[in-house]
């Protein structure tokens, strides 16, 4: 199976809350991370958390890891039509050289409609 | 601040031949890394370099070949191109240390194999 895992798609409408879950493997993953994706653009790092923390916030964005359950989540309030992207989730731990690269999923397509 | 430079931004190649793709940085990280984008698959590491002067295979190394030329510039090189190879290409750097392990990412190039 896929190291991380999230689903493809996400609708929601503007001003709502918007969740965006991931699922990952690999339970020495120190750094869990979500990334951006504007249309025809890179990937823009909107936040990481430390693999000892449970919560992280920041602004209209919320991060919360589930270490048992290898379960992590972005929540983003009041979502905002500038918010439709693609988010990725990502993990990244020491390789044996000692090296953080990260691994990504598939990307979760968020639409916002009015 | 430039950050990661890629050139070129759109390429259209016919199969068989070669091409390199270029990437440079300029904010002094020790790792750079080639991914390759294609559609409902997220990134896939195709090679990465931890520090200047080391090339590794990522996931999907067949059919590239990589040079660190120094510690700005780490290059991609599609010797004799096929359309599978048809992807967005994304080059990103990072320090890759524990207490800084955010990886920043290029624009993209587009390439195209016909």
């Amino acid at each position: 199976g896929e190291d991380v895992e999230q689903s493809l798609f996400l609708s929601v409408r503007e001003g709502d809350s918007s969740v965006i879950n991931c699922t990952y493997t690999d339970s020495s993953s120190t750094y869990l991370y979500w990334y951006k994706q504007e249309p025809g653009a890179g990937l823009q790092l909107l936040t990481y958390i430390f693999s000892n923390m449970d919560m992280k916030q920041d602004q209209r964005l919320t991060v919360l890891l589930n270490k048992k359950d290898k379960h992590l989540s972005l929540r983003i309030a009041d979502t905002q039509t500038g918010d439709s992207a693609i988010y990725f989730c990502a993990e990244s731990n020491p390789n044996g050289g000692g090296s953080y690269i990260p691994t990504f999923g598939r990307g979760t397509s968020l639409i916002v409609h009015p | 601040n430039a950050g990661v430079t890629q050139t070129p931004k759109f390429q259209v190649l016919k199969t068989g031949q070669s091409m390199t793709l270029q990437c440079a940085q300029d904010m002094n990280h020790n790792s750079m890394y080639w991914y390759r984008q294609d559609p409902g698959m997220g990134l896939r590491l195709i090679y990465y370099s931890a520090s200047e002067g080391t090339t590794d295979k990522g996931e999907v190394p067949n059919g590239y070949n990589v040079s660190r030329l120094n510690k700005r510039e780490f290059s991609l090189r599609l010797e004799s191109a096929a359309p599978s190879q048809t992807s967005v290409y994304f080059c990103a750097s990072s320090n890759n240390r524990r207490v800084d392990p955010e990886a920043f990412f290029g624009q993209g190039t587009r390439l195209t194999v016909v």
